[in-house]
C-alpha cells in the first residue's frame, strides 16, 4: 500500500505569496484531515472531510486558509496570501470511516520568508 | 477548549532504563490513543485504550487509562534506541471521533 501521499514534502516560499498543500488519502478511506504542527501549538486538526464533504473547519486559523476535497482521492490546502507565521509542518491523515485509526502522510513542511 | 498536557516534555535516558510518560486532562474523552513519531515522518498509532481503568501491553510498553478517563500514562520497560521519538497522547471525543493531541514528550535513549 502506498500509505497518504503528501506533496510537495518540503515548500519555502515568500510571504504574500500563495501556497498549496496536496493529498492523497488512502484508496478507500472515507475521512480525510488536515494537521499542522508546530513547536510552539504542537499537533492541531485544521479541518476534516468525510465523504468528500468538510465536517468541521473550526481549526482553520483565518481565512486566508481553505481546505477543498473534489473528489474521494485528492484534497489541497490552500493559504493565499501566506505568512511567515504559517512556517510549520501540515500533515494529512486518512481513515476508514468516522471514528476508526487514522493513518498520516509524512508531512509537508512549510518555510515563509 | 480541551488541553492535554503531558510530561516530561523531554526525556534523556540510557539504555535499559525504565520510564513513564504521563498525559493529563481536566476533560473527559472517549478514548484516548497513544502515537509515536520518527523525524521526518507522520505520527503512527501505538495504542487506543476505552475503558476507565483499562491497561494494554505492547512488548515492553505499557499503556493505562485513568478511571474517570481524564489521564493516561504510559510506561516503557527496558528502554532501547529503537523507543526514541516524539510520543503523543490524542484525547477522542465526539460522534466524528476527534483528536486532540497532548503537548508531546521527546524521548532519547542512548546507549
Amino acid at each position: 500500500d502506498a500509505g497518504v501521499i503528501q506533496s510537495p514534502r518540503h515548500e519555502v516560499t515568500e510571504m504574500g505569496q500563495e501556497v498549496t498543500l496536496r493529498c492523497k488519502p488512502i484508496s478507500g478511506h472515507n475521512s480525510l484531515f488536515w494537521y499542522r504542527q508546530t513547536m510552539m501549538r504542537g499537533l492541531e486538526l485544521l479541518i476534516y472531510f468525510n465523504n468528500n464533504v468538510p465536517i468541521d473547519d473550526s481549526g482553520m486559523p483565518e481565512d486566508r486558509f481553505s481546505a477543498k476535497m473534489p473528489n474521494a482521492s485528492f484534497s489541497t490546502l490552500k493559504i493565499q496570501p501566506s505568512e511567515p507565521r504559517d512556517s510549520a509542518v501540515y500533515f494529512c491523515a486518512s481513515s476508514l470511516n468516522r471514528g476508526d485509526e487514522q493513518y498520516f502522510g509524512p508531512g509537508t513542511r512549510l518555510t515563509v520568508t | 477548549t480541551q488541553l492535554l498536557e503531558q510530561s516530561p516534555q523531554f526525556l534523556s535516558i540510557q539504555e535499559g532504563e525504565n520510564l513513564t510518560v504521563y498525559c493529563n486532562s481536566s476533560s473527559v474523552f472517549s478514548s484516548l490513543q497513544w502515537y509515536r513519531q520518527e523525524p521526518g515522518e507522520g505520527p503512527v498509532l501505538l495504542v487506543t485504550v476505552v475503558t476507565g481503568g483499562e491497561v494494554k501491553k505492547l512488548k515492553r510498553l505499557t499503556f493505562q487509562f485513568g478511571d474517570a478517563r481524564k489521564d493516561s500514562s504510559l510506561h516503557i520497560t527496558a528502554a532501547q534506541p529503537g523507543d526514541t521519538g516524539l510520543y503523543l497522547c490524542a484525547g477522542v471525543s465526539g460522534t466524528a471521533s476527534k483528536l486532540t493531541f497532548g503537548t508531546g514528550t521527546r524521548l532519547q535513549v542512548t546507549l
